[in-house]
């Protein structure tokens, strides 16, 4: 069974919104990582929280994780026709491998 | 795509023939993992590998083999292919560091079994 799982499934916004999205997992965690994937391509590596970390920025993006609910979020603000893509949670527990999400996609309208 | 190439890119095959899909990296790591995608499952890791010779399975392995030889190639074989193995194989590659492992990917091998 997946051990992250991205609530909404999918999001469609207009540009100049912020997007937000939800990941919640089922054990304990060293770290948490969001990646986005645009059509037919590759995951991309955006950004990682540690289990100690509360919240985490990065450019346009915010992380947060409450370890205490065993969840995290994603936050994209004034978002952009090209974000539009799946962003994926996924949970490292240490043991040389990571667990992913089923994803969300965004669609960002002009 | 961090040194990462997978070959082939696409292949449409039939059922019971075998296929190798081969993913190569430029950069020496010792960690490489092959995903398969579907839709309504997201990413889900067949095997990976921790070093030459080295390789454990991963959530989805019943049906796949792997091997490593050398550092910078790892190859999926599917000895007798199936319509349910139907799907995109990605390939990643990690950096791996004092408590994280963060993850790049190839492109991706869009592989359909008839």
């Amino acid at each position: 069974s997946q051990q992250g799982e991205e609530d909404p499934q999918a999001l469609s916004i207009q540009e100049g919104e912020n997007a937000t999205m939800n990941c919640s997992y089922k054990t304990s965690i060293n770290n948490l990582q969001w990646y986005r994937q645009n059509s037919g391509r590759g995951l991309v590596h955006l950004i990682l929280i540690r289990s100690n970390e509360r919240e985490k920025h990065s450019g346009r993006l915010r992380v947060t994780l409450d370890t205490s609910k065993k969840s995290s979020s994603l936050l994209i603000t004034a978002s952009r026709a090209a974000d539009t893509a799946s962003y994926f949670c996924a949970t490292d527990m240490g043991y040389s491998t990571l667990t992913f999400g089923k994803g969300t996609m965004l669609l960002v309208s002009p | 795509d961090a040194g990462i190439t997978q070959s082939p890119r696409h292949k449409v095959t039939e059922t019971g023939t075998p296929v190798t899909l081969r993913c190569h990296q430029t950069e020496n790591h010792r960690y490489m993992y092959w995903y398969r995608q579907d839709p309504g499952h997201g990413l889900r890791l067949i095997h990976y590998s921790y070093g030459v010779k080295d390789t454990d399975k991963g959530e989805v392995s019943d049906g796949y083999s792997v091997s490593r030889s050398k550092t910078e190639d790892f190859l999926l074989t599917l000895e007798s292919a199936t319509s349910s193995q139907t799907s995109v194989y990605f390939c990643a590659i990690s950096v791996a560091g004092d408590s994280y492992n963060e993850q790049f990917f190839g492109p991706g091998t869009r592989l359909t079994v008839l």
